[in-house]
């Protein structure tokens, strides 16, 4: 299984706010990531927070992160039907400096 | 710039051949790292290439291989291809280990193995 966990699944109407959630694994990972996979296509990276951080907005993003916890949120403002696409999570692991770990992705649905 | 590229988009191979996927990474970038996407799930980490050298192994077996060029393209070699073998394939690259810079990830090589 997963290291690193996701909820796997999210409606949301257009308009409103949507919050992925994640927990990992790895207390020492110097960021944490975001990706945006749309249907057929790569990983785009989202955005990104560093560890020392508990907080990050960019536009529309708002990257929440608790360390005590292990945990990482993504809220996005004003959801669009553009948003529709699985969202991955992922941090460096330290057993391989190189590895991302991925959560399994939530896929979030916007409806109008 | 240029972001990272990868070719073929598709490929359908049969059970037991042997398939080579590249990779172009971004400007600039030192290192590129290889995953592989089955349907329905989050990327797994195969290997990483930093300046021409392996560093970093997932779980796969050695029939998965590769290579960095002088340039920081990479190649990802599969021989005795299996059905399990079918997925999405995704390159990424960075200014330096993933640990302490940001992957960017290529559109994927979408393998289907028959």
């Amino acid at each position: 299984g997963e290291d690193v966990e996701q909820s796997l699944f999210l409606s949301v109407r257009e308009g409103d706010s949507s919050v992925i959630n994640c927990t990992y694994t790895d207390s020492s990972s110097t960021y944490l990531y975001w990706y945006k996979q749309e249907p057929g296509a790569g990983l785009q990276l989202l955005t990104y927070i560093f560890s020392n951080m508990d907080m990050k907005q960019d536009q529309r993003l708002t990257v929440l992160l608790n360390k005590k916890d292990k945990h990482l949120s993504l809220r996005i403002a004003d959801t669009q039907t553009g948003d529709s696409a699985i969202y991955f999570c992922a941090e460096p692991t330290t057993d391989s400096w190189g590895k991302l770990q991925f959560g399994a992705g939530t896929q979030v649905v916007v409806t109008p | 710039e240029t972001g990272v590229t990868q070719s073929p988009t598709h490929l359908i191979k049969t059970r037991g051949q042997q398939v080579t996927l590249r990779c172009s990474s971004q400007s600039g970038h030192n290192t590129v790292s290889w995953y592989q996407q089955a349907l329905g799930q989050g990327p797994q980490f195969i290997f990483q290439y930093y300046r021409e050298e392996e560093n970093g192994r997932g779980n796969f077996p050695p029939r998965f291989s590769g290579l960095q060029f002088p340039n920081y393209s990479s190649e990802l070699n599969v021989n005795a291809l299996e059905l399990d073998d079918s997925a999405l394939y995704l390159c990424a690259s960075s200014q330096g280990l993933a640990g302490d810079y940001e992957q960017y990830f290529g559109p994927g090589t979408r393998l289907t193995v028959t």
